[in-house]
């Protein structure tokens, strides 16, 4: 089946780690997405990409950092300088370009802080 | 992307229709309108959207001012399944791949 995994579903960090999600998709999409959602909260763009080894940074980028070396891999690593990495982390992709550009969406990461 | 605005919370009794608000009054000529719904602690999924005309497909209808500065989703016979935040996005049709702005949502309660 097509679409988007995310792993893992739950990840622990200790104080001062790096910890590394990952996304990957096989729906050939060009765009992929990274958000962040606290609880009770809309989601929140971190990170962005459109295309293979270029990507943007989205509204709350600090802390985090991203790679797209492959099309079907967008992995994000939230860095020690994130003080308050607990939340609930969401990767999408979307087919660039197209008038039906919808976004289809991992089943997420929750991350949580020893 | 233009922005958009919903209200927090809305209840619906079960078999009956949901109607659920969007405000967009800042949308321009091409931008589109999209709706996704995200249960508890999954990722969100798309409903469906729409540019001027009203839209229907299996999940819900898609109603939209004949100014487009607002819209209306509609779930015409709500389930207990149905319970979810829905999110109301505005995006342009050439945006390819840009800022998708997600708001805070409505919060729709389906009661038994």
């Amino acid at each position: 089946d097509g679409g988007i995994t995310q792993s893992p579903k739950y990840l622990f960090r200790k104080e001062g780690q790096n910890v590394t999600l990952s996304c990957e998709q096989n729906l050939n999409h060009d765009a992929m997405y990274w958000y962040r959602q606290d609880p009770g909260q809309g989601l929140r763009l971190i990170y962005y990409s459109q295309i293979v080894n270029d990507f943007q940074k989205g509204d709350i980028a600090e802390g985090y950092s991203v790679s797209r070396e492959k099309k079907e891999s967008f992995p994000l690593t939230v860095t020690s300088a994130q003080k308050n990495p607990t939340a609930f982390y969401l990767c999408a992709s979307s087919d660039r370009g197209t008038t039906n550009e919808k976004l289809f969406f991992g089943s997420g990461t929750q991350l949580s802080v020893l | 992307d233009a922005k958009t605005t919903q209200p927090p919370s809305m209840d619906c009794a079960e078999g009956r229709a949901a109607n659920l608000p969007c405000n967009h009054s800042t949308i321009s000529g091409n931008e589109y309108v999209y709706w996704y719904r995200q249960i508890h602690s999954q990722g969100p999924q798309y409903i469906i959207h729409g540019l001027k005309n009203n839209e229907t497909n299996e999940m819900a209808s898609l109603i939209i001012t004949e100014d487009r500065k607002s819209s209306t989703l509609i779930l015409p016979h709500a389930t207990l399944r149905d319970t979810a935040v829905y999110y109301c996005i505005v995006r342009g049709q050439y945006n390819q791949g840009g800022k998708l702005i997600f708001g805070q949502g409505t919060e729709l309660s389906v009661k038994p």
